[in-house]
């Protein structure tokens, strides 16, 4: 069975950047297949960040894009996210999720299914 | 502010029905599917109804989805006190800004 696993520095400084991965087991990331990053601010709702697809190909929430960049390293099976300049409006529980579906140049499909336990990041000065 | 309206909170009793609903708009769940999410306390999201009204092998049968329009709606019956959760819809938003949307989550408290 597929299991995710987020792993990342908890607390940052404003405008740093922050970077963390997810670590795949129980399926080879070489395969077809789509990998998705969401968040979670304390107390509050879901917000999807981006998908990024196994080869490569990326799609990110138009109101961070400036900001993300998502990238799979399939020689150690995981993928990653970095979001520069974070505030402390990017203090939220990080979740790396599989994308069980696909996406084309305009729209996605499928559910995220499963989620890693998720990683908290706060951002303080 | 969520693309996706639900009701903040949601109550019942064991062995009641209880439904949580889900509106959007003709760019997210008009024109595309559903997928709801339980959230535990203290945990992950997990994936319990996908393309509005699939159950994924494992989720108990009284769980249900149904879409109708630009809305959507889950079914929880024969509620059970480990059903206290947040449920959180979703669906992807084709408009000029192509995202994952969700809506902000239903608190659902078993009496």
């Amino acid at each position: 069975q597929v299991q995710l696993q987020e792993s990342g520095p908890g607390l940052l400084k404003p405008s740093e950047t922050l970077s963390l991965t997810c670590a795949v087991s129980g399926y080879s990331i070489s395969s077809i297949s789509y990998w998705g990053w969401i968040r979670q601010p304390p107390g509050k709702g879901l917000e999807w960040i981006g998908t990024i697809y196994h080869r490569g190909d990326s799609y990110y929430n138009p109101s961070l894009k400036s900001r993300v960049t998502l990238s799979v390293d399939t020689s150690k099976n995981q993928f990653s996210l970095n979001l520069s300049s974070v505030t402390a409006a990017d203090t939220a529980v990080y979740y790396c999720a599989r994308h069980v579906g696909y996406c084309s140049k305009t729209n996605c499909f499928g559910p995220f299914d499963p989620w890693g336990q998720g990683t908290l990041v706060t951002v303080s000065s | 502010h969520s693309m996706l309206t639900q009701p903040p909170s949601a109550s019942g009793t064991p062995g009641q029905r209880v439904t949580i609903s889900c509106s959007g708009s003709s760019s997210n769940i008009g024109g595309n599917t559903v997928n709801w999410y339980q959230q535990l306390p203290g945990r992950a999201p997990k994936l319990l109804i996908y393309d509005s009204n699939l159950r994924p092998s494992g989720v108990p049968d009284r769980f249900s989805g149904s879409k109708s329009g630009t809305s959507a709606s889950l079914a929880i019956s024969g509620l059970q006190s480990e059903d206290e959760a947040n449920y959180y819809c979703s669906s992807w938003d084709d408009s000029l800004n192509r995202l994952w949307v969700f809506g902000g989550g239903t608190k659902l408290t078993v009496l």
